[in-house]
């Protein structure tokens, strides 16, 4: 049963660009979140979708893009990179949104930005 | 908008020791609470959840927590830790509204805790 897989692992961009990252749920689950982690910080929410649709949004800018697929699969873009967008970047799947459904976590992508 | 706090940013204690990790957390309301933890090398999973109920909840691998509303308070023990134990614990919170749960999750910034044998 595989888990929460996120692609790629590693990428490095330069200051300006765009990012797409890319994230599988949990076999089973049909809601996806992200968050994103800096170094020696907790992860912070950017979005939640469920059904296609963003469901809930963090305090991040419009920079900051998503997607849900019919598979249930997401996307995370992120435009006009800047220094600061340089993270570890959790996708997190649940069966169905409420809080009373467990986060399963992936390993996620770090992103560096130069 | 609710914050987490927590206290200890490294701790190093040695096998058999009693561990207990504070978190403390800000909001008017009512919330539900969380502590994940990320063993090395690995993806982050929960330890344990209170939503509502008994204040002291016990999680996977003998670890317990308990809520103490009055103090805004959540902290983590375990009565005699393991090596096995070293990782990265976070304490979480989101608030509970009315209607359904808000999903997005606010965490601290993590206790580094480091198991020597």
């Amino acid at each position: 049963d595989a888990g929460v897989t996120q692609s790629p692992t590693h990428l490095i961009k330069t200051r300006g660009q765009q990012v797409t990252l890319r994230c599988s749920p949990k076999s089973g689950h049909d809601t996806v979140s992200w968050y994103q982690q800096a170094l020696g910080q907790g992860p912070q929410f950017i979005f939640q979708y469920y059904e296609e649709e963003e469901r809930q949004r963090g305090n991040f800018p419009d920079r900051f893009s998503g997607h849900q697929f019919p598979n249930y699969s997401s996307e995370l873009n992120v435009n006009a990179l800047l220094l600061g967008d340089s993270a570890l970047y959790l996708c997190a799947s649940s069966f169905r949104p409420g809080v009373d459904s467990p986060l399963h976590f992936g390993n996620g992508t770090r992103l560096t930005v130069t | 908008a609710q914050s987490v706090s927590q206290h200890n940013h490294h701790v190093i204690l040695s096998e058999a020791a009693s561990l207990e990790l504070g978190c403390n957390y800000s909001y008017g309301g009512t919330v539900n609470l969380f502590w994940y933890v990320q063993y090395p090398g690995q993806h982050l999973q929960l330890l344990l959840k209170y939503f509502s109920g008994d204040p002291l909840v016990k999680g996977i691998k003998g670890f317990e927590a308990e809520f103490i509303k009055s103090k805004f308070s959540f902290n983590l023990r375990k009565p005699s830790v393991q090596w096995s134990d070293t990782a990265e614990y976070f304490c979480a919170v989101t608030p509970m509204y009315s209607g359904g749960g808000a999903d997005g999750l606010t965490f601290g910034k993590g206790t580094h805790l480091i198991i020597q044998p």
